[in-house]
């Protein structure tokens, strides 16, 4: 059974912290990207990246940055909270290949006051 | 990625079959058509996906027409737990790209 686990289901910070997300894949998936999701707006990607220690921008990548040292691992990171950042965050992983599809987490509900 | 439209809502009795349907009527020959569901608060969860043929897995039934135009999702025997937003995408190139969410289509199951 595949499976994409998320370190939390639920996140409170205060404004200034720094917030550390984590996402594991047990697939061996190359692919693992960081998306929110908020009403209205849709998923957002945030990082994607295609190998260890390698990573691309997504749509909206400001406020963030992403660290994946092994391929089964992939974070996310909140360098300063802020209110706007408050959203569900959503992590993905797939093979590289045109007819893949995606496996999603259970995604991490963060709140930041 | 090509456009597709989706019914906003739709309500089926439990135990009984699901039929969504989904129109895709400017699909090119690579793309595929996915589905994907997203119960309340929780992560999307894959269903199936199919280019030309049939599919079928322990979820779920995919059903393409042969112009590939258009689809139908079968919930072969729905149960309360299905009741989600299920979203029909069409991609060539998921594994690599953002996936992108419609409006998709409510279903509620009823007791």
């Amino acid at each position: 059974d595949v499976k994409v686990t998320q370190s939390s289901r639920y996140l409170v910070k205060r404004t200034g912290e720094k917030v550390f997300l984590e996402c594991v894949q047990d697939m061996d998936h190359e692919n693992m990207f960081w998306y929110r999701q908020d009403p209205g707006l849709g998923l957002r990607l945030i990082y994607f990246s295609y190998d260890v220690k390698m990573k691309e921008k997504g749509d909206i990548p400001e406020g963030y940055s992403v660290s994946r040292e092994k391929k089964e691992r992939f974070s996310l990171i909140l360098e300063s909270a802020s209110t706007n950042q408050t959203s569900m965050y959503l992590c993905a992983s797939s093979f590289p290949t045109g007819g893949s599809e995606q496996y999603f987490g259970p995604g991490t509900r963060l709140t930041v006051t | 990625d090509a456009k597709t439209t989706q019914p906003t809502s739709m309500d089926c009795a439990e135990g009984r079959a699901a039929n969504l349907p989904c129109n895709h009527s400017t699909i090119s020959g690579n793309e595929y058509v996915y589905w994907y569901r997203q119960i309340h608060s929780q992560g999307p969860q894959y269903i199936i996906h199919g280019l030309k043929n049939n599919e079928t897995n322990e979820m779920a039934s995919l059903i393409i027409t042969e112009d590939r135009k258009s689809s139908t999702l079968i919930l072969p025997h729905a149960t309360l737990r299905d009741t989600a937003v299920y979203y029909c995408i069409v991609s060539s190139d998921m594994g690599r790209r953002a996936l992108t969410f419609g409006s998709g289509t409510r279903l509620q199951v009823q007791p």
